[in-house]
């Protein structure tokens, strides 16, 4: 079975602070790890993921086979990355998400 | 169009009646899926279609039925719903089977409300 933590339902940042938000996963095989991301009154959609390595509005993520995480990162917080954050993974023909966090980026 | 639609928006429903979701994408995509998301909960997968044919169901009571007319529509007939089945129901999209599935497209999702 496959499996996704997100450790916090929510999250408050500075602007301007930096930001992490963890994910770990469980799988037998070789996952294929995302973020997705949810803005006020907006659909679910693609942020980041592993396999591109890229940095999509300042986010990044790598992934740790070693310690199976998958954390998103970004230096500096900025007030529009208030949004819910899931990380999700691909395996058995199927897309399983996690709990979720709550991203605030205090002004 | 590179976005994913769903009709309607809205739907409320009595334990009798018989309704249908719509889905619908132009972008050339091959699998299509229908997810439940509750309130404060992340979506969960309900069905999966892939090249027109049905590859997975989640174990999803048979009151929900799925149908892949073509390539580019996906419906969800209901029937016989249940209060409990109150919740957001999210279509995607996604290119192909193998690689790129993860990367699906979502639609802004229908709010069903069963009385």
């Amino acid at each position: 079975a496959q499996r996704v933590t997100q450790p916090e339902k929510l999250l408050s940042v500075f602007k301007g602070a930096p930001v992490e938000l963890k994910c770990n996963y469980s799988y037998s095989g070789s996952p294929e790890l995302f973020w997705y991301v949810q803005y006020s009154r907006q659909r679910l959609q693609l942020l980041l993921r592993h396999i591109s390595r890229e940095s999509i509005k300042g986010f990044t993520a790598d992934l740790n086979k070693g310690e199976t995480s998958f954390h998103l990162k970004k230096p500096f917080a900025q007030e529009e990355d208030s949004a819910m954050y899931y990380c999700a993974l691909f395996g058995n023909e199927k897309l399983t998400f996690g709990t979720g966090t709550r991203l605030t980026i205090i002004p | 169009d590179t976005e994913v639609t769903q009709t309607p928006k809205h739907l409320v429903m009595g334990m009798t009646n018989k309704k249908s979701l719509k889905c619908e994408q132009h972008m050339g995509h091959r699998a299509m899926y229908w997810y439940k998301q509750k309130a404060k909960k992340p979506p969960e997968l309900m069905f999966v279609y892939s090249y027109e044919k049905l590859s997975i169901n989640e174990s999803v009571p048979s009151r929900f039925s799925p149908e892949c007319p073509n390539s580019s529509l996906l419906n969800l007939h209901l029937h016989a719903l249940q209060p409990e089945d109150s919740a957001l129901y999210l279509c995607a999209s996604s290119r192909n089977r193998d690689r790129g599935n993860g990367e699906q497209f979502f639609g802004p999702g229908t709010r069903l409300t069963v009385l």
